[in-house]
């Protein structure tokens, strides 16, 4: 069975830095692109960024190009999220998500980490 | 950057149909897929590559797709239908993912 689990939310103040982890199990991880998709409260989904299963293509919505930088270890199974000059409006449950195989819509998700910035 | 519009809200009487549509330049050739999500919980493909429905989704959901506009449609929706309902596709590169703003939906 597939499972996603993310990690490394929390509390941080803007300007800060923070780092989210995504461990996955149940599949071959290697073998799939993944991605982040957020959420801000009360709001609606918002993705965030992408990377191929070896890393060649990464790709990243406007509102974080330039402030985070998405990353995997396929030896360890997982995702990873690094987030700096964080903004209150980056407060939000960030989701990892698999890409479906030659296609490009998220098939599994994990529950979500929340991360909230404020001073 | 590429937008997807959903109508923010749609609302129907049990048994009834509802249709919410998603428009964007990019649907004549990009396809569109929709996610049904409830309150704290994680999104849930409803329908993929514009009509196609997952196993385990129930027959009401169908979905279509003409010119820069896709609609679900949910015929006979029922109570436990109320959520909020994202369409989502890329752009014309197929490199930049985005969703629509949500549709809440009232049974």
């Amino acid at each position: 069975e597939v499972h996603l689990v993310e990690s490394g939310g929390g509390l941080v103040k803007p300007g800060g830095s923070l780092r989210l982890s995504c461990g996955a199990s149940g599949f071959i991880f290697s073998s799939y692109s993944m991605n982040w998709v957020r959420q801000a409260p009360g709001k609606g989904l918002e993705w965030v960024s992408s990377i191929s299963s070896t890393s060649d293509y990464i790709y990243y919505a406007d509102s974080v190009k330039g402030r985070f930088t998405i990353s995997r270890d396929n030896a360890k199974n997982s995702l990873y999220l690094q987030m700096n000059s964080l903004r209150a409006e980056d407060t939000a449950v960030y989701f990892c998500a698999r890409e479906s195989k030659g296609n490009y819509y998220f098939d599994y998700w994990g529950q979500g980490t929340l991360v909230t910035v404020s001073s | 950057s590429y937008e997807l519009t959903q109508p923010p809200s749609v609302s129907v009487s049990p048994g009834q149909t509802a249709r919410i549509t998603c428009s964007g330049d990019a649907l004549p050739k990009k396809y569109a897929y929709w996610y049904q999500q409830k309150s704290g919980q994680a999104p849930v493909l409803v329908i993929y590559e514009d009509s196609k429905r997952p196993s385990g989704i129930p027959e009401r959901f169908s979905g279509s797709s003409s010119g820069t506009v896709a609609t679900l449609t949910i015929s006979g929706a029922q109570v436990e239908d109320e959520a909020d309902y994202y369409c989502y596709s890329t752009d014309s590169s197929g490199n930049y993912r985005v969703f629509g703003g949500g549709t809440k939906l009232t049974v």
